[in-house]
């Protein structure tokens, strides 16, 4: 595997479920994020680990948890999702968080439907 | 208003034609510029990044700033069918310290016909 992979690509889930999304950066970074991209709309930011800290959350319901248990993988625990938070959901990372200022790698993303 | 701002399109021009594609910006602060590309079902890649004012080029691109009109420009030449996809510009550097925030347009949908 190489660059930065996300599993899984779709998933559809209700709003009473409980699912989550995992990233991988093969890249030997050690800043990571978590992007939403919704039809129409800006990404927006999400979260931001920095040497798996959690350095910022972006105003983010807490219906969304974030968890990097090392600089390689990061997860998005979902549950008790609301339509509108159907989105692709982006994964990226970059050397550090000073270079993530300019130079972030993004994986594929999870296409999400929340039913 | 939206820190940044970006047309959407879609813009279609035929192969071998310039394709012009801007931004504009309202936070002065802003000190990196980023291209990305998506293809349709795939993330974004980074095209190329730009510190403060001036031009870079990397073979058919060409990323501009103009940091006193808050405006910045991505040109490809020769445009191939293989340039279609979603455009969205980046910017980032506002002055609060190194954080990682990326601050994107809502990009632009590229047409390339042959």
């Amino acid at each position: 595997e190489t660059g930065v992979t996300q599993t899984p690509r779709h998933l559809v889930m209700g709003m009473t479920n409980k699912k989550s999304l995992k990233c991988e950066q093969h890249l030997g970074h050690n800043a990571m994020y978590w992007y939403k991209q919704s039809a129409k709309k800006p990404l927006e930011l999400m979260f931001v680990y920095s040497l798996e800290e959690r350095v910022e959350n972006n105003s983010v319901p807490s219906r969304f948890s974030p968890e990097c248990p090392n600089s390689s993988h990061l997860f998005l625990h979902l549950h008790t999702l609301q339509p509108e938070d159907s989105a692709l959901y982006l994964c990226a990372s970059s050397q550090d968080i000073a270079s993530g200022d300019y130079e972030q790698y993004f994986g594929p993303g999870t296409r999400l439907t929340v039913t | 208003q939206k820190e940044v701002e970006q047309d959407p399109g879609p813009l279609s021009v035929p192969e071998g034609a310039i394709v012009s594609l801007n931004c504009t910006y309202s936070n002065s602060a802003f000190q990196y510029f980023m291209w990305y590309r998506q293809y349709s079902r795939k993330g974004p890649e980074l095209l190329m990044y730009t510190y403060s004012s001036g031009n870079k080029e990397d073979g058919r691109f060409t990323a501009q700033v103009d940091k006193s009109s808050k405006y910045i420009s991505l040109f490809i030449r020769d445009s191939q069918p293989s340039d279609s996809a979603t455009y969205l510009c980046a910017m980032s550097g506002d002055g609060s310290g190194n954080t990682g925030k990326l601050i994107f347009g809502q990009g632009t949908t590229l047409q390339v016909k042959p």
